[in-house]
């Protein structure tokens, strides 16, 4: 079946460091791949997504792209900040499934 | 326009009472998902729901859970006889299932805030 492996965490950085949280699936045909970001208390929010190979989604200064050949998504960042402190989901959505498989989540905090 | 809404946000129960959480998708969309957090994990799937119709039950526990999404009102996920291994986050997802000629549109699921279930 479907899954998503993420790094483990949880991550620890200093604010400005650069941030990779790494991300690899096992699907059946081309999913749909997914970043999602919780905070403290809140649901979970879209952060970016990519729907097909070298597709790259990015958003507020986070970025990943879509790796057939390495079935990966990794997440990355040029400069974090104390604010992006939140756990961090990768998930994967096929053509022919209807619910999200999810990763288990990296918890990043960030040191001002 | 409002964003998913649940309620409660937190819910505490004694162990064999009955947990009910409500879900009320964003305007316009008509299909909701169920998924679980267990601590330390990521979410799982559990049931997926248009309006008065289970599509996709695959990922609920067959005793003691249940769901609906009646014609009008929020969808409710009901655990019955809780247990402390209930305890969990509990968060419902809603989109607007698109199609443009014969290719299936994959929309996004939005969140909402979830429900924090606590069994004493």
């Amino acid at each position: 079946g479907d899954s998503v492996t993420q790094m483990e965490g949880p991550v620890t950085l200093s604010e400005e460091a650069f941030l990779t949280i790494n991300c690899t699936y096992t699907a059946t045909g081309y999913p749909s791949l997914f970043w999602y970001v919780q905070y403290p208390g809140e649901g979970l929010q879209l952060l970016l997504k990519a729907t097909k190979a070298d597709d790259k989604g990015s958003n507020k200064g986070f970025e990943a792209t879509y790796r057939k050949e390495t079935t990966s998504f990794h997440l990355e960042k040029g400069s974090v900040q104390v604010s992006d402190s939140a756990v961090y989901f990768c998930a994967l959505l096929r053509g022919s499934a209807r619910q999200l498989t999810f990763g288990s989540g990296t918890q990043l905090t960030v040191l001002p | 326009n409002a964003g998913v809404m649940q309620n409660p946000r937190h819910l505490v129960r004694r162990r064999g009472q009955e947990a009910r959480l409500r879900c009320s998708p964003m305007k316009g969309h008509s299909h909701v998902y169920w998924y679980r957090q267990l601590p330390e994990e990521g979410l799982k799937f559990m049931v997926y729901l248009q309006k008065e119709n289970i599509i996709d039950e695959s990922g609920m526990p067959k005793e003691r859970f249940s769901a609906e999404f009646p014609k009008e009102g929020p969808s409710i996920l009901r655990i019955q006889q809780v247990v402390r291994g209930d305890s969990a986050a509990y968060f419902c997802a809603s989109h607007r299932p698109g199609s443009s000629g014969r290719v299936v549109v994959i929309s996004e699921q939005f969140f909402g805030p979830g429900t924090r279930l606590t069994v004493l």
